[in-house]
């Protein structure tokens, strides 16, 4: 089956600071990649949606200048959380889909914590 | 409004026993659903999916039905086991990948 990566895994950031998150599709080439938040005993929240070498679309509510996407190439789509406070602490989950797939594979998850 | 509702929320159960999830949808126009399980802190994987034909599909103790008519889907899982601890989350997809409607998950906890 497809897999898809994230790293890290968890990362520990101080508020005001950057941190990017990174994501891959490790056996097939995603031509559009998702980014959703999940906080504790929630369902996953669409952020956005990036098309490889496209801007990114971004969900009603989701800051663009601080949830920055890239998707730069079929195999990697990065986000960077700017300018962090602890209330973007929260699990991060990307997912990928490729030419002709109808299903979305998912990352493993990055847990965001801002102190 | 599209919507996925899942039931219950919660769910604690013998290691061994059986039990069933459900899934209400109004998603319209139906693609295909999907049955996720999801480990704490961990991203969700997928466990069936079927479309708008069909009616039932297992993998392994997970059965998932499909009532189309009636937009309601339901996960079994039988001779539960410990390692089946987790959140289960109903997706409903409209056409393709690129639209998911989530259901909020039911939490299963299977105890010895």
């Amino acid at each position: 089956g497809a897999v898809v990566s994230q790293h890290p895994s968890r990362v520990i950031c101080k508020s005001g600071t950057s941190v990017k998150i990174e994501c891959r599709s490790l056996d097939f080439q995603a031509t559009t990649m998702f980014w959703y938040r999940q906080f504790p005993k929630k369902s996953l929240m669409l952020m956005a949606t990036s098309n490889e070498g496209s801007k990114a679309t971004y969900e009603q509510g989701v800051e663009k200048d601080k949830f920055l996407i890239n998707h730069a190439s079929l195999t990697l789509s990065t986000l960077t959380v700017t300018s962090a406070h602890p209330e973007d602490s929260s699990f991060y989950i990307c997912s990928a889909a490729g030419l002709g797939h109808y299903e979305q594979y998912f990352g493993p998850g990055t847990r965001l914590t801002v102190t | 409004k599209n919507q996925v509702e899942q039931s219950p929320q919660s769910l604690i159960i013998l290691e061994g026993k059986n039990c069933t999830l459900q899934c209400n949808y109004t998603v319209s126009p139906f693609s295909n659903l999907r049955w996720y399980k999801q480990d704490t802190g961990r991203g969700p994987v997928s466990l069936t999916i079927m479309t708008f034909s069909e009616n039932t599909k297992s993998n392994g103790r997970y059965t998932a039905t499909l009532d189309a008519d009636t937009k309601q889907s339901s996960l079994h899982i039988t001779a539960s086991q410990l390692s089946d601890s987790a959140s289960y989350i109903c997706v409903v997809s409209v056409g393709g990948a690129n639209n998911l409607f989530f259901g909020t998950g039911t939490r299963l906890t299977v105890i010895p």
